[in-house]
């Protein structure tokens, strides 16, 4: 069935970046694109941005915009999402999602990625 | 724009809930609204896309729907199960395709 494995729980100090993976198996990685959404602890969602697997357009919250990079691996269908310039407020659970090719957010989700921003 | 949800609901098992998620700004109906499932420690699931589409897997007890005369969307639950409790959220988009997401409703299934 359709998968997005997420890479493991970082910790990072301010000022530093971290790069979360997401790959996906069992469907056609181009058709689609991949969404990426944080939860503060306690907190709501928060859509950071898209990144089409067809063409790697992509379009970012205008909050991220300068401190994030979505790429993509075709050869091995994964995901990448770069943050830099943390801040103990980019501490959050990041998640990957598959979306349309057209930016709709339909799922499935990964299991999320813990990144801790402390000094 | 922001999507207003309810800070919480509560039904009892069998019953039927409807969550609401209203624009402040800008028609309803001009981008979809998708809605997501949130059980406690868990990631989100896709329960809505498209308005009213629902992903293969998604009970035919969850259906989403637009109201332009109160610029909002609804998601409703119906035959209430306990696993149904959790945070259900609703998201849309802005004129530059940005995502922006409701504040959350805690479903509770007394």
């Amino acid at each position: 069935q359709v998968q997005l494995v997420q890479s493991g729980a970082e910790v990072k100090k301010p000022g530093a970046s971290v790069t979360v993976s997401c790959k996906t198996s069992d469907y056609t990685f181009p058709t689609y694109g991949i969404s990426w959404v944080r939860q503060a602890p306690g907190q709501g969602l928060e859509w950071m941005g898209w990144i089409s697997a067809g063409t790697a357009n992509t379009n970012y919250a205008q909050t991220f915009q300068g401190r994030v990079t979505m790429t993509l691996d075709t050869s091995t269908t994964t995901a990448y999402m770069d943050l830099r310039s943390l801040r103990p407020d980019d501490t959050a659970v990041y998640f990957c999602a598959r979306s349309t090719s057209y930016n709709i957010l339909t799922g499935p989700w990964g299991q999320g990625t813990l990144v801790t921003v402390s000094s | 724009f922001m999507l207003t949800q309810p800070h919480s609901v509560s039904a009892s098992p069998g019953k039927t809930v409807t969550i609401s998620c209203t624009r402040d700004s800008g028609n309803i109906d001009t981008t979809y609204v998708q809605w997501f499932q949130q059980r406690p420690g868990s990631s989100p699931t896709t329960v809505i896309y498209e308005d009213n589409q629902r992903p293969s897997g998604v009970p035919d007890r969850f259906s989403g729907s637009i109201d332009s005369s109160s610029n909002s969307a609804s998601l409703t639950i119906s035959g209430l199960k306990t696993e149904d409790e959790g945070d259900y959220y609703c998201q849309s988009y802005d004129n530059n395709n940005h995502g922006v997401f409701g504040g959350g409703t805690k479903l509770t299934v007394l």
